[in-house]
């Protein structure tokens, strides 16, 4: 298995609703990314996770919540979401530790729009 | 990470090689050049990377200056399925604490039928 699944593929959420985002790898990879992308911009990283630890949160709202149960999975827990928040959602994965400078694999994304 | 420079869009027509060029003129000694592409509405994907010789695989081909100061991606046989916007990288090996991957604007190629 070599891919990055992310569920849902399109989300529409209302202001005060709480959903939450989900991203799954099976490569034995050991750091784990989301990313925000806009239309016509380039990913933005937000968060990484590292042997599922928090190692890199840049600056993101506290209305954006990652949680990272397990080697395998990425939790982005969404609440009181604003329309510009709408974006690309982006999962991805890394290698850690190996001298493998290629290993970022990136999912197809959740499309969110807040309403 | 070293910054990079792209052009915002290039055209290329269908069945010839894509040349897309890359500046890096601060890139350090332990920085390699990564190149990515996104296909609209999907994932980055990894295409080809290298550190100072030029490298090839079943996707692309990454031709680096001697200085290290710039590269080109060159696609070639470019196809409609090319269309995309293709980032260039520079960064050195992922470790613990330093596993940001950024992206810069990129370039927009179109291949024209």
């Amino acid at each position: 298995d070599t891919e990055v699944t992310q569920t849902p593929k399109h989300l529409v959420m209302g202001m005060t609703n709480k959903k939450s985002l989900k991203c799954e790898q099976h490569m034995g990879h050991r750091a784990m990314y989301w990313y925000k992308q806009k239309a016509k911009k380039p990913p933005e990283l937000m968060f990484v996770y590292s042997y599922e630890k928090l190692s890199i949160n840049e600056s993101v709202p506290s209305r954006f919540s990652p949680e990272c149960p397990n080697s395998s999975l990425l939790n982005l827990h969404l609440h009181a979401l604003q329309p510009e928040d709408s974006a690309l959602y982006l999962c991805a994965s890394s290698q850690r530790g190996q001298n493998l400078p290629w290993g970022y694999t990136f999912g197809s994304g959740t499309r969110l729009t807040v309403v | 990470d070293a910054k990079t420079t792209q052009p915002p869009s290039m055209d290329c027509a269908e069945g010839r090689a894509a040349n897309l060029p890359c500046n890096h003129s601060t890139i350090s000694g332990n920085e390699y050049v990564y190149w990515y592409r996104q296909i609209h509405s999907q994932g980055p994907q990894y295409i080809i990377h290298g550190l100072k010789n030029n490298e090839t695989n079943e996707m692309a081909s990454l031709i680096i200056t001697e200085d290290r100061k710039s590269s080109t991606l060159i696609l070639p046989h470019a196809t409609l399925r090319d269309t995309a916007v293709y980032y260039c990288i520079v960064r050195p090996l992922p470790n613990f604490g330093n596993e940001k991957l950024t992206f810069g604007t990129g370039t927009r190629l179109t291949i024209i039928p």
